[in-house]
């Protein structure tokens, strides 16, 4: 399985970009990079997903580097309810028994 | 459009009786899962379905069995709960094809004393 390791917490201010990255060190040839939002008492909501280089819609980037081990999850000009837990997922499309989260990143946007 | 419905959504069992979590989605989709969510943690996976009558082991599958018996639905039964298996359970869906999205129920908080 390719594990993933995400900072446990950050903290940022309304206005600012956050960025979130994950590592995954063992990421296969086939496997996408999925990012994931949950607020508390709801099922997780899809972000963004990518293979390579550059993704962007309408409320995120993600950028993946060549090899990669790594990708960051960016959210251009925070607001309060961007408050939540972001993880990252990375495999599921090639395995669906790799559908496992990690403990993801609890991002706190503060006034 | 309903897309992941999960019921019951609260539920609280004595150790040792059995229930039964359904989940139903409208999306036609192929696959679908079912995890357990402890507080401050991720979601563990349990056990999934890549297709109607099929089922499959996931991270943490001691103690439940799953059917799926029509392709909308997706079953999740305790045979003797434990306290253990207190936790928030959540169904997801996707259709299965390249790197189609999860989408996700509200969960279903279980309590067991």
């Amino acid at each position: 399985l390719a594990k993933t390791t995400q900072p446990i917490s950050m903290d940022s201010y309304e206005g600012q970009e956050v960025n979130i990255t994950c590592s995954h060190n063992n990421i296969a040839t086939n496997d996408y990079i999925t990012w994931y939002q949950q607020f508390p008492s709801q099922g997780p909501r899809f972000i963004i997903q990518g293979y390579k280089t550059k993704v962007t819609n309408e409320v995120a980037s993600l950028f993946i580097p060549a090899d990669r081990k790594s990708s960051t999850l960016s959210l251009p000009r925070v607001s309060l309810s961007d408050t939540a837990v972001y993880y990252c997922l990375v495999g599921f499309n090639t395995n669906a028994g790799k559908s496992t989260f990690g403990d993801g990143t609890t991002l706190t946007v503060k006034p | 459009n309903a897309g992941v419905t999960q019921t019951p959504k609260f539920r609280v069992l004595k150790t040792g009786q059995s229930m039964t979590l359904l989940c139903a989605q409208d999306m036609n989709h192929e696959y679908m899962y079912w995890y357990r969510q402890d507080p401050g943690m991720g979601l563990r996976l349990i056990h999934y379905s890549v297709g109607e009558g099929t089922t499959a082991k996931g991270e943490v599958p001691d103690g439940y069995n799953v059917s799926r018996l029509k392709k909308q639905n997706f079953l999740l039964g305790l045979e003797s709960a434990a306290p253990s298996q207190t936790s928030v359970y959540f169904c997801a869906s996707s259709s299965g094809t390249g790197a189609s999205p999860l989408h996700f129920g509200n969960g279903t908080r279980l309590t067991v004393t």
